[in-house]
């Protein structure tokens, strides 16, 4: 597609409930980022995808946060027994290739505002 | 802890004024810095970037300087127009292999008035 895809643009949950938000990136990008933006805050990594495989998750806040990309393209991002902490917007990003090939630029979708009761 | 400071937090400026955002880091492994723009309801859009080899670089009305030995670098809004107005994020991120994390300032609210 023209740009980063994400669904759903709004969730609205209840404490405890699982979540997925997914992320289309641009057609032929095999790089691809999750951050997550706190209100009032700057974007906040949380993994990084080359292709199929996690190449850094170092930013997940603990182990009810999982992401997978199975076919290199689409991610979903996956949140169980989801508290009210982790209402935030998430974005995602894409880019053409590696950081380390050049200063690849990120391009972020509008992003999934996540709202837990 | 945050690896990116950014200041000012809010910034109103007239309309044709030079608006200024300051960023400062401590990691002297980030070797790119780059300024993404974000209006609501959006994804933050990249608007410039450099690295620190160089002091300045221009594009249009949008200037980044770096001060390499001081760790900080400005974004450099000349001629503000009206739209303008968002919520603008300095990040900076180390090329090294599997460090691809751009690590982001806490953001300035830029409102430019008529």
């Amino acid at each position: 597609g023209a740009g980063v895809s994400q669904t759903p643009s709004n969730k609205v949950t209840e404490k405890g409930k699982y979540v997925e938000l997914r992320c289309d990136p641009i057609s032929g990008h095999t790089a691809l980022y999750w951050y997550r933006q706190s209100l009032g805050q700057g974007p906040e990594f949380l993994i990084y995808f080359q292709g199929t495989g996690a190449a850094d998750d170092s930013g997940l806040p603990n182990d009810r946060f999982f992401a997978v990309r199975p076919e290199g393209s689409v991610s979903t991002l996956k949140i169980q027994r989801t508290e009210r902490g982790d209402s935030a917007v998430y974005l995602c990003a894409s880019s053409r290739g590696q950081a380390s090939s050049g200063a690849n630029v990120l391009t972020f979708g509008a992003g999934s505002r996540l709202t837990v009761l | 802890q945050q690896q990116v400071k950014q200041s000012p937090q809010s910034l109103i400026v007239q309309k044709g004024g030079i608006s200024i955002i300051n960023c400062a880091y401590e990691n002297t492994a980030f070797d790119y810095f780059p300024w993404y723009q974000q209006f609501p309801g959006k994804g933050p859009a990249l608007l410039i970037a450099i690295r620190p080899d160089v002091s300045e670089k221009k594009e249009g009305r949008f200037t980044i300087s770096f001060n390499k030995s001081a760790k900080q670098f400005s974004l450099h809004i000349m001629d503000s127009q009206p739209g303008d107005s968002a919520t603008y994020f300095c990040a900076a991120r180390t090329d090294q292999t599997g460090a691809n994390n751009l690590f982001f300032g806490t953001g300035t609210r830029l409102t430019v008035i008529p």
